[in-house]
């Protein structure tokens, strides 16, 4: 069990906008910035947002990331077919134990 | 540019013990500002953060494998090492190496991965 909390997957049609819901709690999500990471089939992660809201440069605008309390979002608008893959959401814990969690991720089907 | 190459045995036997080395090129593993990190994923699982180190020799590690899992640093050699001991079949996974930014707190490098086998 994740400590961060993403639906396992989530499908679209090209054009579409989607968006991904991570859950997390107050020790992570409600006093940390949000990350998220796309992970191309056979392929290692990347970095995709970082504090909550930025891209790295390289990253198209189609991608945007939200925080509300500690629940965190990432949007993709424009889908495309080279969006197909999973995505995973991280941050920093402070709770009892200090540590990086991740989401159980979200296999983004593109239909 | 920072580059990351994971190296060691793809297969281990049961209860013996997992190493594995993460070579770091194009930049210097003693600069501030980062810590190196281990990052594991079972097959058809989610991501596992294993634990990090600064070049200083600071560690943190995963509450779940901090008995069984040791992270060291050769600034020398640009390296940083993973150990896991009592390896079981449950470790049997993918495993990158990568850069945490600390002013950020993100992953913003990693290693293309070595999937390690526990099998006897």
């Amino acid at each position: 069990q994740s400590v961060l909390i993403q639906p396992p997957s989530a499908s679209g049609t090209p054009g579409q906008r989607i968006t991904i819901s991570c859950s997390g709690s107050t020790s992570n999500i409600g006093s940390n910035t949000v990350n998220w990471y796309q992970q191309l089939p056979g392929r290692a992660p990347q970095l995709l947002i970082y504090s909550t809201d930025q891209r790295p440069s390289g990253v198209p605008d189609r991608f945007s990331g939200s925080k509300s309390g500690t629940s965190a979002s990432l949007a993709i608008s424009g889908l495309q077919s080279e969006d197909e893959a999973d995505y995973y959401c991280s941050a920093w814990d402070d709770g009892l134990n200090v540590y990086v969690v991740f989401g159980g991720g979200t296999k983004l089907t593109v239909l | 540019q920072v580059q990351l190459q994971e190296s060691g045995p793809g297969l281990v036997k049961p209860s013996q013990t997992l190493s594995l080395t993460c070579t770091v090129s194009g930049g210097s593993i003693n600069s501030g500002g980062y810590y190196w990190s281990w990052i594991r994923q079972q097959p058809g699982k989610g991501l596992e953060w294993i634990g990090y180190i600064y070049f200083s020799g600071s560690t943190y590690y995963n509450p779940s494998l901090q008995s069984l899992v040791s992270i060291s640093v050769d600034t020398s050699k640009t390296q940083f090492s993973l150990r896991l001991n009592s390896v079981t079949a449950a470790d049997t996974a993918v495993y990158y190496c990568a850069r945490f930014n600390m002013v950020h707190q993100h992953l913003d490098v990693w290693g293309q991965g070595t999937t390690v086998t526990v099998s006897s």
